[in-house]
């Protein structure tokens, strides 16, 4: 089945940087991959849906000028956080639909901005 | 969209005893129905999941039933043990999109 690699694991930075998160699919071609973030001791929230060759969607109340989305190749979507703030500091975790099989997740990225 | 509500919050149980996660969903699209397993800093893990067209599904301690006309589905899992502390999150699928539901946080005390 489909392996997914997601970078880095952990960042810190100071307020103001610009993050690139990147999701990788090993064995499988991924049109589709979805983004998450999951805030402590809460549940996981759809962000945006990363389109290959296209623009991503994005959920109600995410702004598409902060977490930027590039699907350029059918192998790799990144998630930018730009000009991050300690409001932004979370777990983000991507995954990669299959078909009718169940989806596969990366291992998830925690930012925590000073 | 999806509304997935999911019960109890946090669930604690003696070691031995069995526990019930209930999840309840609006989207009559739903059509797989998954269960993950979520340890502190980890990404979710699978461990259990039915499509619409069955009732029930079993593997070892654990279980899954589905009532797709009241549309909800609950997890079952039998002589817990302290490693099965975790949160556990239901997450209905329609199409390709999962919706999580809030979290169940299990205790199980040795």
């Amino acid at each position: 089945g489909a392996v997914v690699s997601q970078h880095p694991s952990w960042v810190i930075c100071k307020s103001g940087t610009s993050v690139k998160i990147e999701c990788r699919s090993l064995d499988f071609q991924a049109t589709t991959m979805f983004w998450y973030r999951q805030f402590p001791k809460q549940s996981l929230m759809l962000m945006a849906t990363s389109n290959e060759g296209s623009k991503a969607t994005y959920e109600q109340g995410v702004e598409k000028d902060k977490f930027l989305i590039n699907h350029a190749s059918l192998t790799l979507s990144t998630l930018t956080v730009t000009s991050a703030h300690p409001e932004d500091s979370s777990f983000y975790i991507c995954s990669v639909p299959q078909g009718n099989q169940p989806q596969h997740f990366g291992d998830g990225t925690r930012l925590s901005i000073l | 969209g999806e509304n997935v509500e999911q019960h109890p919050s946090t669930l604690s149980v003696q070691e031995g005893d069995s526990a019930v996660i209930k999840c309840t969903y609006s989207d009559s699209a739903s059509n797989y129905f998954p269960w993950y397993k979520q340890e502190l800093g980890k990404r979710p893990q699978l461990i259990i999941d039915i499509r619409s067209n069955v009732g029930e599904k079993k593997d070892q301690r654990i279980a899954v039933t589905l009532n797709k006309t009241a549309k909800h589905f609950s997890l079952h899992i039998t002589e817990t043990q302290p490693e099965d502390s975790a949160v556990y999150f239901c997450a209905p699928q329609a199409g390709n999109m999962l919706t999580f539901g809030g979290g169940t946080r299990l205790m199980v005390k040795p």
